[in-house]
């Protein structure tokens, strides 16, 4: 199984300012045959369902507002929020979706987002 | 759009059985496989199992022995039972629609809390 960690476990940023996620899979995620990175990330805002904001380690999702934006390769990933508004306070999760048989994919442990 | 129904108490080693309805689509639809991801209180994912609409199961490894998915297309509908609970079955259920060919989980229901308690 491909094992997913992230870091810091939380942060506080004010407002306006950058907030930078780290996300790191045990095995790269990169299919070799499609060049596709199997890589994503969801919101988690309080008492909500997690929501689906990047694919593809670096593609948005409908509606998600492009102060965030995914980066990275292979195995290191990152989540950054370019200019965090209250909205913006929420577990945020990586999820890689390497595997084709379903349920083969695996979250990270969260990372909790706050205003200071 | 997709809802969890069920009880939010169950007693230990009784079982944990819970509905997810979907509307505004077809279950039957070939795009998704309908899952299942629980969320202990403050802790992260686990996926528990998904189901294709044509009744096909995969199941999380270490729930396996003690889970049953099922299907009823004639109510856009998907379950879950799952035997013998704990108190680390605590959790909040969420339900959930999975890319088929690609296992990002697409939309989620708002999820259930079910506490296995006494």
């Amino acid at each position: 199984d491909i094992v997913m960690t992230q870091s810091p476990d939380s942060l506080a940023v004010s407002l306006g300012e950058r907030a930078t996620i780290n996300c790191k899979s045990s095995q790269s995620v990169l299919y070799s045959s499609n060049n596709k990175t199997y890589l994503a990330w969801y919101q988690q805002r309080p008492g909500q369902p997690p929501k689906l904001l990047i694919s593809w380690a670096s593609t948005r999702e409908s509606g998600v507002p492009d102060r965030f934006s995914g980066s990275g390769s292979g195995t290191d990933f990152t989540l950054t929020i370019s200019s965090l508004q209250a909205e913006d306070v929420a577990v945020y999760y990586c999820q890689q979706y390497y595997g084709t048989i379903p349920g083969s994919f695996t979250f990270g442990p969260g990372t909790k987002v706050a205003i200071k | 759009q997709l809802r969890e129904s069920g009880p939010g108490l169950v007693k230990p080693s009784e079982t944990l059985s819970l509905t997810c309805a979907v509307s505004n689509g077809s279950i039957t639809t070939s795009l998704y496989y309908w899952g299942w991801i629980r969320q202990p209180p403050g802790k992260g994912l686990e996926w528990i199992g998904s189901i294709y609409y044509s009744g096909s199961t995969f199941y999380n490894p270490a729930l396996k022995s003690r889970l049953t998915l099922s299907v009823d297309t004639s109510k856009n509908q998907f379950s879950l039972k799952l035997t013998s609970v704990t108190a680390a079955d605590t959790a909040v259920y969420y339900c959930a629609s999975l890319g088929r060919w690609q296992q990002l989980v697409l939309y989620w229901g708002q999820g259930t809390l079910v506490t296995v308690s006494s």
